[in-house]
C-alpha cells in the first residue's frame, strides 16, 4: 500500500490482559520502527526491523513486550500483561532504507490500559 | 534523558508573528529531520537537513543545520493558524531516528 496502516486505532486492555497492535508498511519500504508516543509528547523508540530481522531493540522492555515481522503478513507489537504505565500511542514508521530518508508513520493506536 | 531537546516546549502565538524553535544536542548526526504531527495523525515529513550550516526554505519556514551538525532551528515568518500542531526534530544516524521532546505550537487567529 501507499501509506502505513496501523490497526486497530483504538484498544483497550485491563490490566493483565495481552495487547496485540498490527502495522503494514508501505510494500518496498525495507525497515519497520515501532514508537511509543506517551503524554508528554517523548516518542520512545522501541525497536526496528530491517525486513524478517530484528535491527535494533535497545528500546523494547523485554518481559512483556515482543515483536515480528513475518513475510506476507504485517508486522506486529505484542504485549503480555498489561501495566497502566502502557497506556500510551503506539507509532509505526518505515523507511526505504535506514537513514537520511523520510519515516512514513502510521496514524497510530491508542492503547489505555484501565 | 531526550538526546535532543527542543524548546520551547510550548508556543502560543497570534496570527502574523514570527517564531523559532530550536532543536539541540550534544551528539553528531548525519542528517537532522523535523516533522509536523497534528492531533490523532501520525509524524509527517516536513525536511531534511545533511550538511552542516545548510538551509533550507520551505514556503513560510525556514530550517538550518548547525555547522557542527548537532542542532538545528526551525523559523516561521508570519504564522498562520495552519501552522498550529506539534513539531518534532528527528536526528538520524545508524538506521535510527532519535527524537525530540516536541514544540506545541498554537496559532491564534
Amino acid at each position: 500500500g501507499e501509506e502505513v496502516a496501523q490497526t486497530p486505532k483504538h484498544l483497550v486492555r485491563g490490566e493483565g490482559q495481552k495487547a496485540k497492535l498490527y502495522c503494514a508498511p508501505i510494500k518496498g519500504h525495507s525497515y519497520v520502527f515501532w514508537y511509543q508516543q506517551v503524554l508528554k509528547n517523548e516518542f520512545k523508540f522501541l525497536i526496528s526491523f530491517q525486513n524478517e530481522n530484528v535491527f535494533d531493540e535497545t528500546g523494547m522492555p523485554k518481559e512483556r513486550f515482543s515483536a515480528k515481522c513475518l513475510p506476507n503478513s504485517p508486522c506486529s507489537l505484542e504485549i503480555q500483561a498489561t501495566k497502566l504505565e502502557d497506556s500510551a500511542v503506539y507509532f509505526c514508521a518505515s523507511t526505504v532504507t535506514g537513514s537520511n530518508t523520510e519515516a512514513f508513520f502510521g496514524q497510530g493506536t491508542r492503547l489505555t490500559v484501565v | 534523558t531526550q538526546l535532543l531537546e527542543q524548546s520551547p516546549q510550548f508556543l502560543s502565538i497570534q496570527e502574523g508573528e514570527n517564531l523559532t524553535v530550536y532543536c539541540n544536542s550534544s551528539s553528531v548526526f548525519s542528517s537532522l529531520q523535523w516533522y509536523r504531527q497534528e492531533p490523532g495523525e501520525g509524524p509527517v515529513l516536513l525536511v531534511t537537513v545533511v550538511t552542516g550550516g545548510e538551509v533550507k526554505k520551505l514556503k513560510r519556514l525556514t530550517f538550518q543545520f548547525g555547522d557542527a551538525r548537532k542542532d538545528s532551528s526551525l523559523h516561521i515568518t508570519a504564522a498562520q493558524p495552519g501552522d498550529t500542531g506539534l513539531y518534532l526534530c528527528a536526528g538520524v544516524t545508524f538506521n535510527k531516528f532519535y527524537f525530540g521532546s516536541g514544540t506545541k505550537l498554537n496559532v491564534k487567529p
